[in-house]
């Protein structure tokens, strides 16, 4: 079992839908998670930072941790075409200079 | 602020030939730097990271080696590329410990 699991998708939906990308994971000891955006043949970009569990919310995204249950969300809403690309979601243990990576969910939105 | 910058963006070379990519940062001082390869499917392979001058940490022997020639300049380097050595190459860059990585924008690796 990887530490971190991600769907690779592709995901399909609709301009305007609300998106919903999760990532599970089985070590308890993650403390620090991310999100990171990835168009194809750039760099991944960070998206969102969050720390311990709760909701964080920027523009039309927002990061939620449940670390009770190990998994995580990104939330885009009202999604448009320009956010087709890969989510990497990360997390890291406290002290650790070396997340760990999901290996990504391919987001299509179709206008 | 700060920013990365990785060259080239593109590189075709034949097997057996040497490869040196470079990575700068610029805004900051005494980054961790950071190596990673990406497999399409495959997701983030670390290769190499450093968090000061004279210490790098090697994830996987391979064909490859790393160093830090300077506090915000990381090379990838090896002396005999392989098929294998194929891939998209990304640097990266992060702060204290626990913050996040801030990539580059790669390089893609062809070797033919």
């Amino acid at each position: 079992q990887k530490e971190v699991e991600q769907d690779p998708g592709p995901l399909s939906v609709p301009e305007g839908a609300i998106v919903s990308l999760n990532c599970t994971y089985s070590n308890s000891a993650f403390q620090y998670f991310m999100w990171y955006r990835q168009y194809s043949r750039k760099g991944p970009e960070l998206l969102m930072y969050t720390y311990s569990s709760g909701n964080k919310e920027d523009g039309r995204f927002t990061a939620q941790v449940d670390k009770s249950s190990k998994y995580i969300s990104l939330f885009i809403r009202d999604s448009q075409p320009s956010d087709s690309a890969t989510y990497l979601c990360a997390m890291s243990e406290g002290g650790s200079y070396i997340p760990t990576f999901g290996r990504g969910t391919s987001l299509i939105v179709h206008p | 602020s700060q920013t990365i910058h990785q060259w080239p963006a593109t590189l075709v070379q034949p097997v057996g030939s040497p490869l040196s990519l470079e990575c700068t940062v610029e805004g900051t001082s005494n980054p961790n730097l950071y190596w990673y390869r990406q497999a399409a499917g495959r997701g983030l392979q670390l290769l190499f990271y450093s968090v000061g001058i004279g210490q790098i940490s090697s994830e996987v022997p391979q064909n490859l080696s790393a160093s830090r020639p300077q506090d915000r300049q990381f090379i990838l380097s090896s002396k005999k590329l392989l098929l294998s050595d194929s891939g998209f190459y990304l640097c990266a860059w992060s702060g204290t410990a626990n913050s996040p990585l801030h990539f580059g924008n790669g390089t893609r690796l062809t070797v033919t």
